[in-house]
This record gives C-alpha cells, sequence and structure tokens, in this order.
C-alpha cells in the first residue's frame, strides 16, 4: 500500500520568512495529494490540493508542487504570519477505493 | 463549516469496558472514516465506511469495530478498551475518493 513520509517533523521560522514541508511518497499511481492544517484543539482542515496531471498550484500564500518522477510533493508558505502556526500534514490518495494515508504532520511555529 | 458532530468530544473510561465513539453528519456524504492522532503518528487510519453497512478495515484495526446503519452515523467501538487506546479520535467524511476530507473536532479519549 501507499505509504508518505513527511520532513521535517519540527520547523520553527521568523514572521514574513518562507517555509517548506517536503513529503515523499511510494505508489506511483497515486493522484491525488491534498495538505491539512490543523490548529490546537481542532480537526485537520484542507488548506490546498493538487492533481497528478498538475506540476504546481498556488492559492495566495501558499503553493503546493508536485514531482511525479521523484515522487515528491511540497508545500511552500510565504510571507509567514503567527496565525500560520500550526501542524501541517500531507495525504496521497492511490488509484481505486482506499482511503488517504497522511505523512506524520510538521508542526510549524512562527515567531514573531 | 461541514455539518460533522463528534460525541462524545471528552471521555475517561476504566480498562477493559467498552466504549462507543458517535460520528454524525448532515451533508449527506458517502464515506466516513474513523482516525486517531497520536503524537509521532500523525493520522492513522482505523476503519472507514463507503455506504450503508458497506464498511472496511483500516491501517490499525485490531481492536476496534464500526457500523453504519444509517447514511448520517458512524459508530466506533472499542469493546474492551486499553491503555494503547488512549488517543485523540477524529472523524472525517467525503463524498467521494478523491474528494475535500472533512474532519469532526475530535474526541479525547482516555483509558486508566
Amino acid at each position: 500500500g501507499e505509504n508518505v513520509e513527511q520532513h521535517p517533523s519540527t520547523l520553527s521560522v521568523q514572521e514574513g520568512d518562507s517555509a517548506v514541508i517536503k513529503c515523499t511518497y511510494s505508489d506511483s499511481a497515486s493522484n491525488y495529494f491534498p495538505w491539512y492544517k490543523q490548529e490546537l484543539g481542532k480537526g485537520p482542515q484542507l488548506i490546498i490540493d493538487i492533481r497528478s496531471n498538475v506540476g504546481e498550484k498556488k492559492d495566495q500564500r501558499i503553493a503546493v508542487t508536485l514531482n511525479k518522477t521523484a515522487k515528491h510533493f511540497s508545500l511552500h508558505i510565504t510571507e509567514t504570519q503567527p496565525e500560520d502556526s500550526a501542524v501541517y500534514f500531507c495525504a496521497a490518495l492511490s488509484s481505486g477505493n482506499t482511503p488517504l494515508v497522511f505523512g506524520k504532520g510538521t508542526r510549524l511555529s512562527v515567531i514573531a | 463549516d461541514a455539518g460533522i458532530t463528534q460525541s462524545p468530544r471528552h471521555k475517561v473510561t476504566e480498562t477493559g469496558t467498552p466504549v462507543t465513539l458517535r460520528c454524525h453528519q448532515t451533508e449527506n456524504h458517502r464515506y466516513m472514516y474513523w482516525y486517531r492522532q497520536d503524537p509521532g503518528h500523525g493520522l492513522r487510519l482505523i476503519h472507514y465506511s463507503y455506504g450503508v453497512k458497506d464498511t472496511d478495515k483500516g491501517e490499525v484495526s485490531d481492536g476496534y469495530s464500526v457500523s453504519r446503519s444509517k447514511t448520517e452515523d458512524f459508530l466506533l467501538t472499542l469493546e474492551s478498551a486499553t491503555s494503547s487506546q488512549t488517543s485523540v479520535y477524529f472523524c472525517a467524511i467525503s463524498d467521494g475518493q478523491g474528494l475535500e476530507a472533512f474532519f469532526g473536532q475530535g474526541t479525547r479519549l482516555t483509558v486508566v
């Protein structure tokens, strides 16, 4: 089955700097890659996703890139703000009826 | 916010007792999922359902059972709770694989 590795597990950046979180996946047939943000005491919430027919997607300060050949995808947050502090999860969906497989998460701290 | 409610939100129970967690949705989504979240392990799938009375096991299903007798309700049962099942449990719903998954607020379960 699919296996998703996520790095780093913790990340601290200064406010205004950029943050990058990277994930690798094992199943070359995976075709959907969402990113979730989890704030303290809440459930994860989708912030951006990308499908395998696209190499990059942007939404204001966040972007996701996908390299199918290398089987990795990354989340980029620019001009970080304190409210970006949270746990971020990447995930991958294999073809067929199998559910999303999540990475272990990255705790991002934005220091004002 | 998606109409998804978990109950109870917090529970403390004794080892060996049965426990049932409830997930209720008002979105009429086909898929429902139960995950557990533990430090260092991220989100791990316990069981999921792809329709009424249609369920399947996830990565960490041992010691858990589920039932879905109505579209809107997905129950997770710990037949005989153990300390290793102390965790935060999240329910999620989606209208299809490869579509956004919406998470509940979580249930913090402590087994003493």
